[in-house]
């Protein structure tokens, strides 16, 4: 079993709806998790970044972190078809300078 | 905004010969890594450096090395190309921040990529 799960998609929406993005691990000493976007042909670019539990908001955007289900979420509102790209998820616990990633799930909004 | 760049976009190389590729980070960043992306497999690290000089292998080391001469340049070489090496590669950066400045009083390793080195061996 991976360390880290994500559905690879590939996941196609609407303009304009709520876009869901999960992925789930198993290592416990997890403290830190990112979500890179990745457009085609591009490096990943960090989207959000969230400590521990909790939620974070940026724009349109929202990170959930379930520490007790080791289960992050990324929320996407009103969605538009710039976000089309592939999202990675991406955690490491503390003092350990390297990322563990997600497969990525690749996002394509409809117009 | 760190800019990490990447010598080369796209490169064509042929069995057994020998590949650089060049990374270079304007941030002063302590970290460097080298991963290579393909489909269904994500992000494999293949070596890291936190210093001037100093490396550690990644999961995928076997048929690469690597060299940091200089805090903003990191090297990946593929001493004899084959076709199992066709990838994407990618380099990344990251710092290490002073412990109190971030939530809780701990430090986190966001990382910065470039835009990628798409290689292909025939």
């Amino acid at each position: 079993q991976k360390e880290v799960e994500q559905d690879p998609g590939p996941l196609s929406v609407p303009e304009g709806a709520i876009v869901s993005l999960n992925c789930t691990y198993s290592n416990s000493a997890f403290q830190y998790f990112m979500w890179y976007r990745q457009y085609s042909r591009k490096g990943p670019e960090l989207l959000m970044y969230t400590y521990s539990s909790g939620n974070k908001e940026d724009g349109r955007f929202t990170a959930q972190v379930d520490k007790s289900s080791k289960y992050i979420s990324l929320f996407i509102r009103d969605s538009q078809p710039s976000d089309s790209a592939t999202y990675l998820c991406a955690m490491s616990d503390f003092g350990n300078e390297k990322l563990t990633f997600g497969t990525g799930t690749r996002l394509t909004i409809i117009p | 905004d760190v800019k990490v760049t990447q010598s080369s976009r796209y490169l064509v190389k042929r069995t057994g010969e020998k590949v650089f590729l060049e990374c270079v980070q304007d941030m002063d960043h302590e970290n460097m890594f080298w991963y290579r992306q393909d489909p269904g497999l994500g992000l494999r690290l293949i070596y890291f450096s936190y210093d001037v000089k100093m490396k550690e292998k990644g999961d995928i080391p076997e048929g690469y090395s690597v060299s940091r001469e200089k805090k903003e340049r990191f090297s990946l070489i593929l001493e004899s190309a084959s076709t199992n090496q066709t990838s994407m590669y990618l380099c990344a950066s990251s710092f290490v921040p002073n412990p109190t400045s971030r939530v809780g009083g701990v430090s986190s390793y966001e990382q910065y990529f470039g835009p990628g080195t798409r290689l292909t061996v025939t």
